[in-house]
């Protein structure tokens, strides 16, 4: 256990379902992040929040929506996503730069 | 924005043997070069990272070398053993604080006992 904490591990959802990946850390780290992981691209930063602020949305198309209620919860919540969709979607805190990861949720978009 | 290059893609080495992952990047402003080892079905776990005021970094097995007029950083692992199989990714990153990190592609690393 990395002390960042995703569930749940594997989905698998149809394009019409609305469902919502949660990441938790108790590590005291003030940033926290969703990259998405596909097969043979790099990983692909989507959100940043630092101090539960969204500073960063790297033009993620609308149907990911996160959420950070407070600086230890961050959540994505999908609706009517597509089967390029599917990868592993990470999740990771960080204190000046050290990034932990969680192990991520794999989507399968059906 | 930043770019990050990485090679090989993929990298067998026999037991016993030195590995050698190289990364580029693009941009000079950046001052922060991790590497994070991704074993089977977990997350990307960082193994060492350097930052622009040093050369050179050892922890053990992993080296890692920094060389700012080139911009480039490469990963060490000598004598490697069959757990060190695994993706190893670089990143790079600018400025200070929380500033999010580019990735490389990663490189596969299997080494063969």
């Amino acid at each position: 256990e990395t002390g960042v904490t995703q569930t749940p591990r594997h989905l698998v959802m149809g394009m019409t379902n609305k469902k919502s990946l949660k990441c938790e850390q108790h590590l005291g780290h003030n940033a926290m992040y969703w990259y998405k992981q596909s097969a043979k691209k790099p990983l692909e930063l989507m959100f940043v929040y630092n101090f539960k602020e969204q500073t960063e949305n790297n033009s993620v198309p609308s149907r990911f929506s996160p959420e950070c209620p407070n600086s230890s919860h961050l959540f994505l919540h999908l609706h009517t996503l597509q089967p390029e969709d599917s990868a592993l979607y990470l999740c990771a805190s960080s204190q000046d730069r050290a990034y932990t990861f969680g192990s991520g949720t794999r989507l399968t978009v059906v | 924005g930043e770019n990050v290059e990485q090679h090989p893609s993929t990298l067998s080495v026999q037991e016993g043997d030195s590995a050698v992952i190289k990364c580029t990047y693009s941009d000079s402003a950046s001052n922060y070069f991790p590497w994070y080892k991704q074993e089977l079905g977990k997350g990307p776990q960082l193994i060492i990272d350097i930052r622009s005021n040093v050369g050179e970094k050892k922890d053990q097995r992993i080296a890692v070398t920094l060389n700012k007029t080139a911009k480039h950083f490469s990963l060490h692992i000598t004598e490697t053993q069959p757990e060190d199989s695994a993706v190893y990714f670089c990143a790079a990153s600018i400025g200070s604080g929380n500033t999010p990190l580019v990735f490389g592609k990663g490189t596969r690393l299997s080494v063969i006992a």
